[in-house]
């Protein structure tokens, strides 16, 4: 069956410019992450949601970062006024449900902001 | 705040050699812990998912414990190949099940 995938697998943009990176989880998964892994770091958690709502957005980097999932499948993840220290790979995983069950990866999104 | 870290950060071997990667964490309280494959410009394969409950799991050449009580996982892998070579990262669940707390990573190259 399909797995997570995610678009663009590239992108690049210009410093102060507005991205939108998407997820479209595996069908049936509750629950969706979504994760950055910038080069020679570990990955970093960013946000989750269970079905439509993430109510902790305590991971989000800064208020520039802003995230919103609709019937409860895809995702996208907004960066606006991007900054350099936004390059890495953008990594969503899904899942049956929160806490005891396998994340499924996509491929991710990377990120290069000039 | 639950830290994660791997031992080694690189490792390499020749064909057939069996090898353990090491990781630790710092918080027992987890619902799980996951080892990943990650290939160079690729996303994230599952190998193998321990519950908190569990001691060990295998899947072909894979062998991933835990003890929880002491903080440590290990991931054994029998007759290593070529295609083996990856990045091994291990991460746990925090304590409310809504994240992953990943390690850096243990990168491996097997020689033929």
């Amino acid at each position: 069956g399909a797995g997570v995938s995610q678009s663009p697998s590239n992108k690049v943009t210009e410093k102060g410019k507005d991205v939108e990176l998407r997820c479209d989880p595996i069908s049936g998964h509750t629950a969706l992450y979504w994760y950055r892994q910038r080069l020679g770091q570990g990955l970093e958690f960013l946000i989750y949601f269970q079905g439509n709502s993430a109510p902790d957005k305590s991971g989000l980097p800064s208020d520039r970062f802003s995230a919103e999932r609709t019937g409860e499948s895809v995702s996208t993840l907004t960066i606006q006024r991007t900054q350099q220290e936004d390059s890495a790979v953008y990594l969503c995983a899904s899942s049956v449900g929160l806490g005891l069950y396998e994340q499924y990866f996509g491929p991710g999104t990377r990120l290069t902001v000039t | 705040k639950q830290e994660v870290t791997q031992i080694p950060a690189a490792l390499s071997v020749p064909e057939g050699e069996n090898l353990v990667l090491n990781c630790s964490f710092t918080d027992s309280a987890i619902y799980n812990l996951q080892w990943f494959r990650q290939d160079p410009g690729k996303g994230l394969t599952s190998l193998l998912l321990i519950q908190s409950s569990q001691r060990e799991q295998t899947s072909g050449r894979l062998n991933a414990s835990l003890d929880k009580s002491s903080g440590r996982s290990t991931l054994y892998i029998a007759a290593s190949q070529p295609g083996d070579s990856a990045t091994y990262l291990c991460a746990v669940t925090n304590q409310a099940g809504t994240a992953l707390i990943f390690g850096k990573g243990t990168t491996l190259s097997v020689s033929s």
